[in-house]
């Protein structure tokens, strides 16, 4: 069962132009939502979080967006740069385990 | 504290044969995750431990999966009777987590690519 979804495996972006991530989510018990990047030959590595209490949260470049009524999340990067070319995958936690969607590949051109 | 390491990062087998991955968590977290990443694919939740206690499995853990942290602290994860389906790579996370506030956020290792023959 599939209850994490990012529906676009791939985005192009410009440099400096804004990179937006998309996340839906099936199971209404989820308390926080996470987004994690992924290099090459790496593992994925914590970028930001939301909790389900909230709708925006901001970290430098990086802003995430909740919206619970659509059980839908984003990811919004701006400026985008080069070294934020990378595997980005939306995560769902209820306390216990946490389920990943499928990723989406970010390319973002000089 | 070199994070989370995991060992051996690449292993290739024939079907049929058994094998064994080990993860070494970061020493102050009292959790510990296996996942399941295959191509084109996000991390596939498999096992959770708080401390040594196993406390959630999924079902896509069949009876020739089996996963130990024998003193809460590293564990191990043994594939027995290999099938060309098993090639993926297994992850290891940990976290720290006490009670039920905040974001639980979890620390990958690099994984372990596992190739069945």
């Amino acid at each position: 069962d599939q209850q994490v979804k990012q529906n676009s495996p791939s985005l192009s972006v410009q440099e400096g132009r804004i990179s937006i991530l998309n996340c839906d989510y099936t199971n209404s018990m989820f308390d926080y939502f996470l987004w994690y990047k992924k290099y090459p030959a790496e593992g994925p590595t914590f970028l930001i979080s939301i909790s389900s209490i909230k709708d925006k949260n901001e970290d430098g470049r990086f802003t995430v967006f909740l919206n619970k009524s659509a059980k839908h999340l984003s990811l919004h990067i701006v400026p985008s740069q080069p070294g934020d070319s990378a595997v980005y995958f939306c995560a769902a936690s209820d306390n216990n385990d946490m389920r990943f969607g499928a990723g989406t590949r970010l390319t973002v051109k000089p | 504290d070199t994070g989370v390491s995991q060992d051996p990062r690449h292993k290739i087998t024939k079907r049929g044969q058994n094998v064994t991955f080990r993860c070494d968590p970061i020493s102050e977290h009292n959790r510990l995750y296996w996942y399941r990443q295959t191509l084109g694919q996000g991390p596939e939740f498999l096992t959770y431990f708080q401390n040594e206690a196993q406390l959630e499995k999924s079902r896509l853990l069949s009876d020739r999966f089996s996963a130990e942290r024998p003193k809460g602290s590293f564990s191990t994860l043994e594939i027995q009777r290999t099938e060309q389906g098993d090639s993926a790579m297994y992850l290891c996370a940990s976290s720290f987590r006490q009670g039920a506030s905040g974001a639980n956020v979890l620390t990958f290792g690099a994984g372990s690519r596992l190739t069945v023959l």
